[in-house]
């Protein structure tokens, strides 16, 4: 069975700090992995994936993400955030044999201006 | 916009009501899902279709029926629910389930109070 494990429940930054968020996931085979982001009154959407390749990945609104094999790890970073990444963030990993993605509690990050 | 749609945005309803959740979508995708989404509680998988199969039931009570007639739509039949029901209840397609194009696209969601 993948499970995925997000740390941080609420993460509160100023704007211009930086930002990691830990997303960790259980699963003995071949993962793809993703980020989610669901900003206030609005859907839930994909902000990164990994898939294969490098294990940096890069994603939308200077999000970036770094998938450390060794450490079951896909922790999220962002070097500067603004206001308006306040939002709360899921991690899901698939597991190539498990016909389905698992979602993370998530974690709810709120930047002060 | 992401390309799928759910209606209606916001629904109470009693516990002795009967009602369905219309999940459509307009991307391509032969995978839709069910979630719920509670406070404070993860986002729960209720219901995969891939291809209008059903190929998962997360343990999901017999008041909550899902129907999907076709790729493009899905629907969640409602009757006695209880209180704790109330919750987001989301769509979302993918290009197909449990492979590398399993990259998920969400609809606004059903906001459902039960009274």
């Amino acid at each position: 069975a993948q499970s995925v494990s997000q740390h941080n429940h609420h993460v509160i930054l100023s704007e211009a700090a930086s930002l990691e968020l830990g997303c960790n996931y259980s699963y003995g085979g071949t993962v793809n992995l993703f980020w989610y982001v669901q900003y206030p009154g609005q859907h839930l959407q994909l902000l990164l994936k990994y898939f294969s390749g490098d294990p940096l990945v890069k994603g939308i609104k200077g999000f970036e993400a770094e998938f450390i094999k060794s450490k079951f790890s896909f922790n999220l970073r962002k070097p500067s955030v603004q206001w308006s990444d306040t939002a709360e963030y899921f991690c899901a990993v698939l597991g190539t044999n498990a016909g389905k993605s698992t979602f993370g509690d998530g974690t709810t990050l709120t930047v002060k201006p | 916009e992401t390309g799928v749609t759910q209606t209606p945005r916001h629904l109470v309803m009693g516990m002795t009501n009967k009602k369905s959740l219309k999940c459509e979508q307009h991307l391509g995708h032969n995978a839709m899902y069910w979630y719920k989404q509670s406070a404070k509680k993860p986002l729960e998988l209720m219901f995969v279709y891939n291809f209008k199969e059903q190929t998962e039931n997360n343990s999901v009570p017999s008041r909550f029926s899902p129907e999907c007639p076709n790729s493009s739509h899905l629907f969640l039949h409602l009757h006695t629910l209880q209180p704790e029901d109330s919750a987001l209840y989301l769509c979302a397609s993918s290009q197909a389930q449990g492979t590398d194009q399993e990259t998920q696209y969400f609809g606004p969601g059903t906001r459902l109070l039960v009274l």
